[in-house]
């Protein structure tokens, strides 16, 4: 069975210093990742997600994730983070049943940003 | 606004009750998941329905049940309620039945059992 791990429990960086988000998948086969972000009391929303070709995704509000399937990885990184940031963030694998089962998702990540 | 519903936001019950939540998908899309937040557990899929059909289940206990109605909206109903079951419960919707495109997730419901 599929699985994700999101080392980190909590992050803190400062605001325009830059951001890494470790993310590590099991997955028998090329997997389907994604990176979803919730802020405080909301749903989640979709950053990026990754099914084939380019191994450097890009998605919304200037974040970035990069495939490694050496290292069975999909990191999420921002070049320069903003206090508006700062929220929980989730990776998860895609589904397995043609797609008609749901995510598997990790833990989650919770990002503070200083002053 | 993500463009899916879920009412209530709020629901504090007693153990043992029975409560609905309600999910109204984004239009368009004909699929609808639920899915439990707790801090033990994480985010764990549940269910999902297609137009109207389940077609897959997750870790979704015998005393939940859900459906989706012809007007696509879908409800979970939780009976015999633990506290144990205290979460947020999430649905999200898409269009074709698959979550590998990825879907839109409403905000949630906070259930809290006493």
């Amino acid at each position: 069975a599929q699985s994700v791990t999101q080392p980190d429990i909590h992050i803190t960086v400062s605001e325009g210093a830059s951001l890494e988000l470790r993310c590590n998948y099991s997955y028998g086969a090329t997997p389907y990742l994604f990176w979803y972000v919730q802020s405080p009391g909301q749903g989640l929303q979709l950053l990026l997600k990754y099914f084939s070709g380019d191994t450097l995704v890009q998605g919304i509000k200037g974040f970035e994730a990069e495939f490694k399937r050496s290292q069975s990885s999909f990191n999420l990184r921002k070049p320069s983070v903003h206090w508006s940031d700062a929220a929980e963030y989730f990776c998860a694998v895609g589904a397995s049943g043609g797609g008609a089962d749901g995510l598997t998702f990790g833990k989650g990540t919770h990002l503070i940003i200083q002053p | 606004d993500s463009g899916v519903t879920q009412t209530p936001k709020h629901l504090i019950t007693a153990t043992g009750q029975r409560v609905t939540l309600r999910c109204s998908p984004r239009s368009g899309d004909l699929s609808v998941y639920w899915y439990q937040q707790s801090l033990d557990q994480g985010l764990q899929f549940l269910i999902h329905y297609y137009n109207g059909e389940e077609r897959a289940k997750g870790n979704i206990l015998e005393r939940f049940s859900a459906q989706q109605f012809p007007d696509l909206h879908s409800e979970l109903n939780l009976s015999s309620l633990e506290l144990g079951d205290s979460a947020l419960y999430f649905c999200a919707s898409s269009v074709a039945p698959n979550s590998n495109y990825g879907y839109t997730f409403g905000s949630g419901t906070r259930l809290t059992v006493v």
